[in-house]
């Protein structure tokens, strides 16, 4: 069954820890991308990646990173300079045009 | 950069009534616009797109209408369904090149249809 998926479903991060997200794509899409969604926020783009070994920041990717060395695989490391990590984190794939399939999503909270 | 805004940003409407929401554009060469769904607690799910070179597309009970002049476009949902109920986005994106993966979202319509 192809799809995309997130782990943890739950993460919570201690004062200066870098936490790594994981996001795994099974569709055989080029494209990936990470979002940061806040409530009553829209969709907010962190980075994607639009083939392997190649990703480009979007609007929010400071205190933020990724690395794209597989097709299948694109993981966001939320580090300590991230000041205000709490939120919900989707990841996403598509073949263009913007984000198609997306992931169940990591909520990610400080202790 | 492209600024994308959405209304309302909740909407009730009976069983069987008509839904509509709309999205407003301020970057001209924009011309991908995709809507999403998300149910509570799940994940969003592309439900209807449309391109620049197209007024209107439809797919089922819902329909997306495009006006490139005004820099509008809005999500149109027939026979409404409690199944229908959840946050509906927006965006809108450049949709070619390195543009084409930049959707800039709306903040989102909470719509609650009513048994």
């Amino acid at each position: 069954d192809g799809g995309i998926t997130q782990s943890p479903k739950y993460l919570f991060r201690k004062e200066g820890q870098n936490v790594t997200l994981s996001c795994e794509q099974n569709l055989n899409h080029d494209a990936m991308y990470w979002y940061r969604q806040d409530p009553g926020q829209g969709l907010r783009l962190i980075y994607y990646s639009q083939i392997v070994n190649d990703f480009q920041k979007g609007d929010i990717a400071e205190g933020y990173s990724v690395s794209r060395e597989k097709k299948e695989s694109f993981p966001l490391t939320v580090t300590s300079a991230q000041k205000n990590p709490t939120a919900f984190y989707l990841c996403a794939s598509s073949l263009g045009l913007g984000p198609q399939h997306f992931g169940d999503g990591t909520r990610l909270s400080i202790l | 950069g492209e600024n994308v805004e959405q209304h309302p940003s909740t909407l009730s409407v009976q069983e069987g009534d008509s839904a509509v929401i709309k999205c407003t554009y301020s970057d001209s060469a924009s011309n991908y616009f995709p809507w999403y769904k998300q149910e509570l607690g799940k994940r969003p799910q592309l439900i209807i797109d449309i391109r620049s070179n197209v007024g209107e597309k439809k797919d089922q009970r819902i329909a997306v209408t495009l006006n490139k002049t005004a820099k509008h476009f809005s999500l149109h949902i027939t026979e409404t369904q409690p199944e229908d109920s959840a946050v509906y986005f927006c965006a809108a994106s450049t949709g070619s090149g390195a543009g084409s993966y930049q959707l800039t979202f709306g903040k989102g319509t909470k719509l609650s249809v009513i048994p």
